[in-house]
């Protein structure tokens, strides 16, 4: 059964650090990993969708990269800014499950 | 283009009622997804629906159903509610769907329901 981890649960940093969101999924038969941000009581939007058959994927100051053979995806966020403070959530589809599978999500705080 | 909306955004109820949350997808979109989001158990998926037939479900009792109109627009019904059903319930829309990507969700807003 496909399990999505992300660590660490809570991370707060100093507006303009550069920093590294974890997400680990133990079942390497995925089709594509998704990377979301929730801001409080909304729905998800939309960061990086990567498929498995690729490395990385850039939009502006994020990227993704994605080892399907480690079951590890990072989210890079450079330069960060108080806007950026929200729930960052991964999900995996899952080939095996056939559904998406979420992480339960990183809540970033930056600090102006 | 108009996002995904979701009616109603809020919706407070009494355990043993029953509700109906409905979904309108993006324009030309024909994938829903359904997901229940609470603290403890974080986003869980519920249904997807294609072209009117439902895809896939997760592992949730029978009391979640859906459905999908022909215009794509889909309804979520939760019957005899319990306080566990208090969450965020999201919907999500897709070009293709999700087994015949590339794909993309885009959410809308949720909807909160709170079972009292």
């Amino acid at each position: 059964k496909q399990e999505v981890t992300q660590i660490p649960a809570a991370l707060s940093v100093p507006e303009g650090e550069n920093l590294v969101l974890n997400c680990s999924f133990t079942d390497s038969a995925i089709y594509n990993l998704q990377w979301f941000r929730q801001d409080p009581g909304k729905g998800l939007t939309s960061l990086l969708l990567i498929q498995s058959s690729q490395r990385e994927q850039t939009s502006g100051r994020l990227n993704a990269s994605l080892d399907k053979s480690s079951g590890r995806s990072t989210l890079y966020i450079a330069a960060s800014q108080p806007g950026d403070s929200a729930t960052y959530l991964c999900a995996v589809f899952s080939n095996r499950d056939d559904k998406i599978i979420f992480g339960k999500g990183t809540r970033l705080h930056i600090l102006p | 283009k108009a996002g995904v909306t979701q009616t109603p955004r809020y919706l407070i109820k009494t355990r043993g009622q029953q509700v109906t949350l409905s979904c309108s997808p993006i324009s030309g979109h024909r994938s829903v997804s359904w997901y229940q989001q609470t603290p403890g158990q974080g986003l869980q998926f519920l249904f997807e629906y294609f072209s009117e037939t439902q895809r896939n479900k997760g592992n949730f009792p029978g009391r979640f159903s859906g459905r999908q109109f022909s215009n794509s627009r889909s309804e979520m019904n939760v019957s005899t509610l319990e306080l566990g059903d208090s969450a965020l319930y999201l919907c999500a829309s897709s070009l293709v769907h999700i087994a015949g990507g590339p794909y993309e969700q885009y959410f809308g807003p949720g909807t909160r329901l709170t079972v009292t």
